[in-house]
């Protein structure tokens, strides 16, 4: 299947600082990715649609500013999380769609970002 | 809203056991529903899928059925391996936009 890697895996920062996490299609062009948020416990929650070219569509209650959403091309979405706080300490997660045949589009995850705000 | 349910872990089963994971979901309309498995150290993966009722998704010896009339996707395997540890979520989509709603994870430990 198609692969989609993240990186860093994982990031420990201060308070205050910012931090970049980076989702990459490598064997595969992804116009579309998707940016969830895990928090221990509870299920993934989308928190934007990324989409190559074009501004990001962030769900009800992301906050746009906070977390920024860079499609600059067709194998690299950016998630960076500016000013961090210890309550974004989180467990980030990116997908991207590979459309089938039955035009269903399944979803490759990339690996995860686990980030610490200390 | 729309929403998915699966039962809570971890479930700890030993190996050749039978493995029931279960999903139910709240949907207006028709919803395609997921089983996808998260690896140590791995991404998540798409395990199976089915997109309408009664359907049947299977794959590594997994299955789950669409079952509208109880609204569930249970997850089920006959013979468990200590390979299957993993955590195991339950998703619906209801567009073609493919926004997944995910249920909690489930943390399954097999034992040797």
């Amino acid at each position: 299947g198609a692969v989609v890697s993240q990186h860093p895996s994982w990031v420990i920062c201060k308070s205050g600082t910012s931090v970049k996490i980076e989702c990459r299609s490598l064997d595969f062009q992804a116009t579309t990715m998707f940016w969830y948020r895990q928090f221990p416990k509870q299920s993934l929650m989308l928190m934007a649609t990324s989409n190559e070219g074009s501004k990001a569509t962030y769900e009800q209650g992301v906050e746009k500013d906070k977390f920024l959403i860079n499609h600059a091309s067709l194998t690299l979405s950016t998630l960076t999380v500016t000013s961090a706080h210890p309550e974004d300490s989180s467990f980030y997660i990116c997908s991207a769609r590979v459309w089938d045949r039955d035009a269903t589009g399944e979803l490759f995850f990339g690996e995860g970002s686990r980030l610490t705000v200390l | 809203g729309n929403s998915v349910t699966q039962m809570e872990g971890p479930v700890t089963l030993s190996e050749e056991a039978f493995l029931t994971i279960n999903c139910t979901y709240t949907a207006t309309g028709y919803p395609s529903l997921f089983w996808y498995v998260q690896y140590p150290g791995e991404g998540l993966q798409l395990l199976l899928k089915a997109t309408k009722a009664d359907d049947k998704g299977s794959n590594k010896g997994f299955e789950a059925t669409y079952r509208k009339e109880t609204t569930s996707f249970h997850l089920e395997k006959g013979s468990v391996q200590v390979s299957d540890s993993a955590v195991y979520f339950c998703a619906l989509t209801m567009d073609s936009n493919y926004q997944l709603i995910w249920g909690a994870g489930t943390k399954l430990i097999i034992k040797p």
